[in-house]
């Protein structure tokens, strides 16, 4: 069983568009990531919502936004993307204490 | 600034043989460290972690050694096996703090 999955696994948008990508996690983990990351570098934080608020933010261009609805869901709105923010978009949660992070399996973005 | 750095990008070793994987970093405040196993088009796996007030933990296959003086840790993979070829990451957090920061990878090979 997948307990953080992510939908959808792969999108193609121009830099017009507006698009959202999704993630539900099924643990009950009161925290919930977005990270980023580029053919052969690591992951990258973006937001942290802890308890359904935003409580890290790592500077990320407006054209992200984050939204976190309940505790299983979590969003990432995108809208007037680049070519370089083609990446995997990966989801993760966490108990927000210590410990290990639980990824999804990524959505795989490309921005022509 | 990187604060956590896996200087070998790659790394093949016999099957049956020990894999030995190597991570610094620079931040004196981390206080735990994990190490995560990735799949090419699949979100990072968690495999091990460690606190700082161990110098070793162990699990099945898998032991991760803590140098807290030298600022190193390392992951050993006994016996290797054909399904641990993968991209290995590690990382480092504060107890609480809700943010972990990845090393580069190692892409490990286990030849038969």
């Amino acid at each position: 069983d997948t307990e953080v999955t992510q939908t959808p696994k792969h999108l193609v948008m121009g830099m017009t568009n507006k698009k959202s990508l999704k993630c539900e996690q099924h643990m009950g983990h009161r925290a919930m990531y977005w990270y980023k990351q580029k053919a052969k570098k690591p992951p990258e934080l973006m937001f942290v919502y802890s308890y359904e608020k935003l409580s890290i933010n790592e500077s990320v261009p407006s054209r992200f936004s984050p939204e976190c609805p309940n505790s299983s869901l979590l969003n990432l709105h995108l809208h007037a993307l680049q070519p370089e923010d083609s990446a995997l978009y990966l989801c993760a949660v966490s108990t927000g204490v210590s410990g290990e992070l639980f990824f999804g399996e990524g959505s795989r973005l490309t921005v022509l | 600034d990187q604060q956590v750095k896996q200087n070998s990008p790659s790394l093949s070793v016999q099957e049956g043989r020990i894999s030995i994987l190597n991570c610094d970093y620079t931040n004196s405040m981390f206080d735990y460290f994990l190490w995560y196993k990735k799949y090419p088009a699949e979100g990072p796996t968690f495999l091990i972690s460690i606190s700082s007030i161990k110098d070793k933990n162990e699990d099945g296959r898998f032991t991760v050694f803590l140098n807290k003086s030298a600022k190193h840790l390392s992951l050993h993979i006994v016996p290797s096996q054909p399904g641990d070829s993968a991209v290995y990451f590690c990382a480092g957090g504060i107890q609480g703090a809700q943010k972990l920061v990845f090393g580069q990878g190692t892409r490990l090979t286990i030849n038969p």
